[in-house]
């Protein structure tokens, strides 16, 4: 059974600073996703990462794939209050008939 | 473009009613999904349609029911609510299977008294 690991769960950035949100996951994938979810709104995709090596870039987010490690990291440079919000990472197993396993979701809030 | 639909939006049960969520989506996606949303868990499947014609269970399907209606819509069902399904349920759609891209709904908070 495909289990996906976030850590932090819960992380109080200070803005300016840099910080890294990890995903690890028990099995081989075929993909991973990360989504931002705004408190009391939906799940909005930021980035799908694909093969290893993957890296992915968008505003102040970058998240990368180590497939090897299992691992996937989502960095954080000079956080803003407008990143507060809840990140998940959801892997997309091998095998898996198309069904996305979520990690338990990391709350960021961002502080002056 | 409206994406996914879902409603209500909100919900208020007594244990034992019965209730159906419906979910439509206008993006001529074939695959489907119902997830719960609780806090610390993340997001957890409880069915999925594959396609027209399908459906499938997923990882905590018991007390629910769903039916696929079309191509555009799959609504979930609770036949006898329980205070465990106080939740927010999201339906989402992907074009196919195995992209496992999904789109989102805005979600429904359920709570079950």
């Amino acid at each position: 059974e495909l289990k996906v690991e976030q850590n932090p769960l819960f992380l109080s950035m200070q803005e300016g600073k840099n910080y890294t949100i990890y995903c690890n996951y028990s099995t081989t994938s075929d993909r991973l996703y990360w989504y931002r979810q705004d408190p009391g709104k939906s799940l909005e995709s930021l980035f799908v990462l694909l093969s290893n090596g993957a890296v992915k870039q968008e505003g102040r987010l970058m998240a990368s794939l180590d497939t090897k490690a299992r691992l996937s990291t989502l960095h954080i440079t000079a956080a803003v209050h407008d990143l507060s919000a809840t990140y998940f990472c959801a892997v997309l197993a091998t095998d898996s008939w198309g069904k996305l396993q979520f990690g338990a979701g990391t709350q960021v809030v961002v502080t002056p | 473009n409206a994406g996914v639909t879902q409603t209500p939006k909100f919900q208020v049960l007594k244990t034992g009613q019965s209730m159906t969520l419906q979910c439509a989506q206008d993006m001529n996606h074939n695959s489907m999904y119902w997830y719960r949303q609780d806090p610390g868990m993340g997001l957890r499947l409880i069915y999925y349609s594959a396609s027209e014609g399908t459906t499938d269970k997923g990882e905590v399907p018991n007390g629910y029911n769903v039916s696929r209606l079309n191509k555009r819509e799959f609504s979930l069902r609770l036949e006898s609510a329980a205070p465990s399904q106080t939740s927010v349920y999201f339906c989402a759609s992907s074009k196919n299977r195995g992209t496992g891209e999904l789109f989102f709904g805005e979600g429904s908070r359920l709570t079950v008294l």
